[in-house]
């Protein structure tokens, strides 16, 4: 069994749909989560990063951790065209020099 | 923000030859870089962990002759894929942290932009 199962997609919506994508996870010792943005042929930018459990929000978009039920989510409302790329989770369990566990990706396409 | 150059974008070099991609940290010190390989609509595989001045560490299954990683400063990084065959064709990628930075505005690891290696 992977430590981190994300839905490969494709997923596919209308501009200004809100999209909803989720990663699980079995390992109750990763305590830092992330989502990355990757274009093709592109290397993955940060896009939001959280510590343990609660929501955080920066403009568009919305992280999700629910530790206890080893489930972490990203929101994206209003959604662009621009958004269209692949979106990958990332979680580790420690601050320092701690190596990413990486979901499969979800690639999104946002159609006008 | 922290920025992470990585070159070349793409290569293409005949089977047998060695190849050498390179991360260099723009902004900020890398005390760790770590190389990624990825395979077309795949997620990132890592290869190895390289802290400045000390050997890398790979992780299993890699050949570490094969792969040959430097990170002999705290702005550059190496990877050299030797002897490489069709199979090595793929994403590399590299991405570091700034060991200067604490705390959770650290945590986010800067990737570089990747190199597309082809062997024929």
């Amino acid at each position: 069994q992977k430590e981190v199962e994300q839905d490969p997609g494709p997923l596919s919506v209308p501009e200004g749909a809100i999209v909803s994508l989720n990663c699980t996870y079995s390992n109750s010792a990763f305590q830092y989560f992330m989502w990355y943005r990757q274009y093709s042929r592109k290397g993955p930018e940060l896009l939001m990063y959280t510590y343990s459990s609660g929501n955080k929000e920066d403009g568009r978009f919305t992280a999700q951790v629910d530790k206890s039920s080893k489930y972490i989510s990203l929101f994206i409302r209003d959604s662009q065209p621009s958004d269209s790329a692949t979106y990958l989770c990332a979680m580790s369990k420690e601050t320092s020099g701690s190596r990413l566990t990486f979901g499969e990706g979800t690639q999104l396409t946002v159609n006008p | 923000g922290a920025v992470v150059s990585q070159h070349p974008s793409w290569v293409i070099c005949k089977s047998g030859t060695s190849v050498k991609i390179e991360c260099r940290s723009l902004d900020f010190q890398a005390t760790t870089m770590f190389w990624y390989r990825q395979f077309p609509k795949q997620s990132l595989m890592l290869m190895a962990t390289s802290n400045e001045g000390s050997k890398a560490t790979y992780e299993q299954g890699v050949e570490k002759d094969k792969f040959l990683i430097n990170h002999a400063s705290l702005t550059l990084s190496t990877l050299t894929v030797t002897s490489a065959h069709p199979e090595d064709s793929s994403f590399y990628i590299c991405s570091a942290r700034d060991g200067q930075r604490q705390g959770p505005s650290n945590y986010g690891y800067t990737f570089g932009s990747g190199t597309r290696l082809t062997v024929v």
